[in-house]
């Protein structure tokens, strides 16, 4: 079964751009969830989605946004990117069911903003 | 409110001796608990998970973790450790669906 996979790896954007990351899950989960990996803050949960309504949130600007299609696969945007903003993005995928509530990581985007 | 605290920020360790990683949590109900790796420009990957069964949980690559809830601790340990151990470690709690990470331990191992 294929992994968690992530589009682009690496990524170099402008302030004031706007960035959409992909995230495909693993065959069969419906759940995906985006965190927020920097060396000062660490990894802070985005939000959560599963069947493409979002179930869960952090405490991110509204310039963080996201989406699920009918396929589970999973995009985030970030509008009016800031400096700050530069970080591993990662997704996670789940299956609904299992009570500990696994879930599995992709390789992660990164993003630099300059 | 639910969150973890991993108690040493870089352990160091010689190759062949053993690891201890220390976690303790906060939960007002039965937690899920888990370790997660990280590699140096990696993603995550489970080591292991308690899910209220067994107290003592064994994972991926040697090591285990056992869960004491009168210490509210979740220490990750590996008898003998290896070169391809040094990475970062992370002790995560479940929370509706979400997860709380620790600030993460980075394990070095020297020859």
């Amino acid at each position: 079964k294929a992994g968690v996979t992530q589009t682009p790896r690496y990524l170099i954007k402008t302030r004031g751009q706007q960035v959409t990351l992909s995230c495909s899950p693993i065959s069969g989960h419906r759940s995906v969830s985006w965190y927020q990996q920097t060396p000062g803050q660490g990894l802070q949960f985005l939000f959560e989605y599963f069947s493409e309504t979002q179930r869960n949130k952090g405490n991110f600007p509204g310039r963080f946004s996201g989406r699920q299609f009918s396929n589970s696969r999973s995009e985030m945007n970030v509008s009016t990117l800031e400096l700050g903003d530069s970080a591993l993005y990662l997704c996670a995928s789940s299956w609904i069911g299992d009570e500990s509530y696994e879930q599995y990581f992709g390789p992660g985007t990164r993003l630099t903003v300059t | 409110a639910q969150s973890v605290t991993q108690l040493d920020s870089h352990v160091s360790v010689s190759e062949g001796t053993p690891v201890l990683l220390r976690c303790n949590y906060s939960s007002s109900y039965s937690p899920s608990l888990f370790w997660y790796v990280q590699h140096p420009n990696k993603g995550l990957q489970l080591l292991l998970k308690y899910t209220s069964a067994a107290t003592l949980v064994k994972g991926i690559n040697g090591f285990e973790a056992e869960f004491k809830k009168s210490e509210t601790s979740f220490h990750l340990t590996k008898p003998s450790a290896h070169m391809s151990d040094a990475a970062e470690y992370f002790c995560v709690v479940s929370v509706r669906d979400k997860l709380i990470f620790g600030t993460g331990t980075l394990l070095a191992v020297q020859p």
